[in-house]
């Protein structure tokens, strides 16, 4: 079984601030884990994922995250906000056993104030 | 080339009819996946095929949902008798080799009167 839980459904940060969006999952078997974004009136795009080698990885538009297996957690990171961040940010975990069936979080939307 | 593409973009239907909603991979991924994913909410899994055959339906909701992939190529997902709550926007991805990056469709949108 696996689930995703992030933690706020809407983040407000000013521009050039800290972006934080948390994600905690659980799984039964060693997880693969994937942040998506998706912006108003189109499909869902990956930013990053994690399948077991590093775990600090650095996506596209200067996210990263970081795999805690203690904490369960994979939270996504960005050092400084930019207008263009603006969006709806999914979270989701597969099985390394099952890669196919991928289960998602409900989202965040995060807003960018200038 | 081309991305994901999914048809209809939007299909309004009444409450018993049936659908189907298509979705083009794209070329040479031999996984698809369907998702469906209702207002406020994450993707939620469906299917997803290996080549022709279904690795995991595990997601379909019921029996009034089914999926084929005859080819390996293109995929249609079936609905019977809709109902209100079927009302949500399907998404379609695929993938060269599952556990590699799934590219997403922009969706159709069913809308169940």
């Amino acid at each position: 079984a696996q689930s995703v839980t992030q933690l706020g459904s809407h983040v407000s940060v000013s521009e050039g601030a800290l972006v934080l969006l948390r994600c905690n999952y659980s799984s039964s078997v060693p997880p693969y884990l994937f942040w998506y974004v998706q912006y108003p009136n189109q499909g869902l795009q990956l930013l990053l994922k994690y399948t077991s080698a590093a775990t600090l990885v650095k996506g596209i538009n200067g996210f990263e995250a970081e795999f805690k297996k203690s904490e369960t957690s994979f939270h996504l990171t960005k050092p400084s906000a930019h207008m263009s961040d603006a969006a709806e940010y999914f979270c989701a975990v597969s099985g390394n056993t099952n890669a196919g069936k991928s289960t998602f979080g409900d989202g965040t939307t995060l807003t960018v104030k200038p | 080339g081309a991305g994901v593409s999914q048809t209809p973009s939007n299909k309004v239907t009444e409450k018993g009819k049936y659908v189907e909603l298509r979705c083009d991979p794209i070329s040479g991924h031999t996984a698809l996946y369907w998702y469906r994913q209702s207002l406020g909410q994450g993707p939620e899994f469906l299917i997803y095929f290996q080549g022709t055959g279904a690795a995991d339906d595990s997601g379909l909701p019921n029996d009034r949902f089914f999926a084929v992939r005859p080819e390996g190529s293109v995929s249609t997902l079936k609905i019977q008798r809709t109902e209100r709550g079927d009302s949500a926007v399907y998404l379609c991805a695929s993938s060269f080799l599952v556990s590699e990056t799934q590219y997403f469709g922009p969706g159709t949108r069913l809308l169940v009167l």
